[in-house]
């Protein structure tokens, strides 16, 4: 059961062009909603994260939408640079007395910014 | 140094042995996880842990076996490793509604 579902699953776009990947969730109890970065044989990091209270959250060229009431949530990178190139994926956790604390993750969007 | 190690960063073993793959965090953080990534699903929770001796099963814990018996260790075996267990192991590690830090990984393969 896929409760993060996260496309494209590839993307090609030009140097200084918009990237957008979208996700959508099933489990209204997730109240944390991250992005994550990886680049080729290193570990995910953490690229901007937001809550569902606020509908927006920008740090940078990095933008984070979010729709609560259709479930949904986007990451916009603006002016797209090939150092952007890397595989995000987006993520939910329920924050419910913090007793799990997990991290589902959807199955990634692999980004190649063209020069 | 702080911060997340995983041992080993490669590992080639035959179906059937056991295999023990390390996880060392330096932050004393409460939360540790182990996932697997494989092409088309992501990263998929294998077990994640609260606290010292305290572990649960995530998405995907069949043919894997945890233990934390210190809190900056979080092993991860395989009992005995089949071809469907090759793959990318991450672990993680986090404190209670804080970010996620991640290992530089484990690319396991099972011939």
């Amino acid at each position: 059961q896929q409760q993060v579902k996260q496309s494209p699953q590839s993307l090609i776009v030009q140097k200084g062009g918009i990237s957008i990947i979208n996700c959508a969730y099933e489990n209204t109890a997730f109240d944390y909603f991250p992005w994550y970065q990886q680049f080729p044989g290193k570990g995910p990091a953490l690229l901007i994260a937001i809550r569902p209270d606020v509908s927006e959250k920008k740090e940078g060229r990095f933008t984070i939408s979010f729709n609560k009431s259709a479930k949904q949530f986007s990451l916009h990178i603006m002016d797209s640079q090939p150092g952007d190139s890397a595989t995000y994926f987006c993520a939910a956790r329920s924050g419910h007395g913090g007793a799990t604390n997990k991290l589902i993750f959807g199955t990634g969007t692999l980004l190649a910014v063209q020069p | 140094d702080a911060g997340i190690t995983q041992s080993p960063r490669y590992k080639i073993t035959e179906t059937g042995r056991q295999v023990t793959l390390m996880c060392h965090q330096t932050w004393s953080h409460s939360y540790m996880f182990w996932y697997r990534q494989d092409l088309g699903h992501g990263l998929r929770l294998i077990y994640y842990s609260a606290a010292a001796d305290i572990t649960d099963k995530g998405e995907v814990p069949d043919g894997y076996v945890v233990s934390r018996s210190k809190t900056e260790n979080f092993p991860l075996t395989l009992e005995s490793a089949t071809r469907s267990q090759t793959s990318v192991y991450f672990c993680a590690s986090s404190e209670v509604n804080t970010e996620a830090f991640f290992g530089q990984g484990t690319r396991l393969t099972v011939v």
